[in-house]
């Protein structure tokens, strides 16, 4: 079991460009889920998925924020433009319907 | 929506004390209930979780109890060694596995 996989795990960039941060989720899970982690607010969810159906994106701070989960086995969430308030860790989750959550290792997201 | 409430923020004990950490709950539909350890650096790995149908469950050193007249579940560590020096998250979900709200975290030190 490879686990969730995302990439990069760090990225720095400059104010206004465009971000975009990769989910692997476990095969054969059908729910994924993608979080922001700060010091201020914890860990907050931002758009959860099932059967690549995006179902509750009410935790997307605004319109600056995508994702997406073309097939089963990849999403995306992107940021464009990035302002410095989005340096958080950014972490990527998937379940099996009646089963827990597993967290990816995240990626650390600077804007400068 | 869920409100999610954990104390204390932080806890230091020494080796081999009890650490106790609580959490309260709004929704009396909640029927979840988690707790996630994150390690400095590292992903929010899942230790322990209770259904709502279920009043106490123990893994070992570990155990959490459910309250849910009080709306309140608390998490029990006996016999702490360094290495559970973490932050320990509690999660609330309301519709069985998918969306979890989480607390604030507490970072629990324990000293040799």
């Amino acid at each position: 079991d490879a686990g969730v996989i995302q990439s990069p795990r760090h990225e720095v960039t400059e104010m206004g460009q465009e971000v975009t941060l990769r989910c692997k989720p476990i095969s054969g899970h059908n729910s994924l889920f993608w979080y922001r982690q700060t010091m201020m607010r914890g860990l907050e969810l931002l758009i959860y998925f099932n059967n690549n159906v995006p179902i509750d994106d009410s935790g997307m701070p605004e319109d600056r924020f995508s994702a997406k989960m073309p097939n089963a086995s990849f999403s995306t969430l992107k940021i464009q433009p990035s302002e410095p308030r989005d340096s958080a860790v950014y972490f990527c989750a998937s379940s099996l319907s009646d089963q827990p959550q597993h967290f990816g290792d995240g990626t650390r997201l600077s804007i400068l | 929506g869920e409100n999610v409430e954990q104390h204390p923020s932080t806890l230091s004990v020494q080796e081999g004390d009890s650490a106790v950490i609580k959490c309260t709950y709004s929704d009396s539909a909640s029927n979840y209930f988690p707790w996630y350890k994150q390690e400095l650096g590292k992903r929010p790995q899942l230790i322990i979780d209770i259904r709502s149908n279920v009043g106490e469950k123990k893994d070992q050193r570990i155990a959490v109890t459910l309250n849910k007249t009080a709306k309140h579940f608390s998490l029990h560590i006996t016999e702490t060694q360094p290495e559970d020096s973490a932050v320990y998250f509690c999660a609330v979900s309301n519709s069985g596995y998918s969306t979890l709200t989480f607390g604030k975290g507490t970072m629990l030190l324990v000293s040799p």
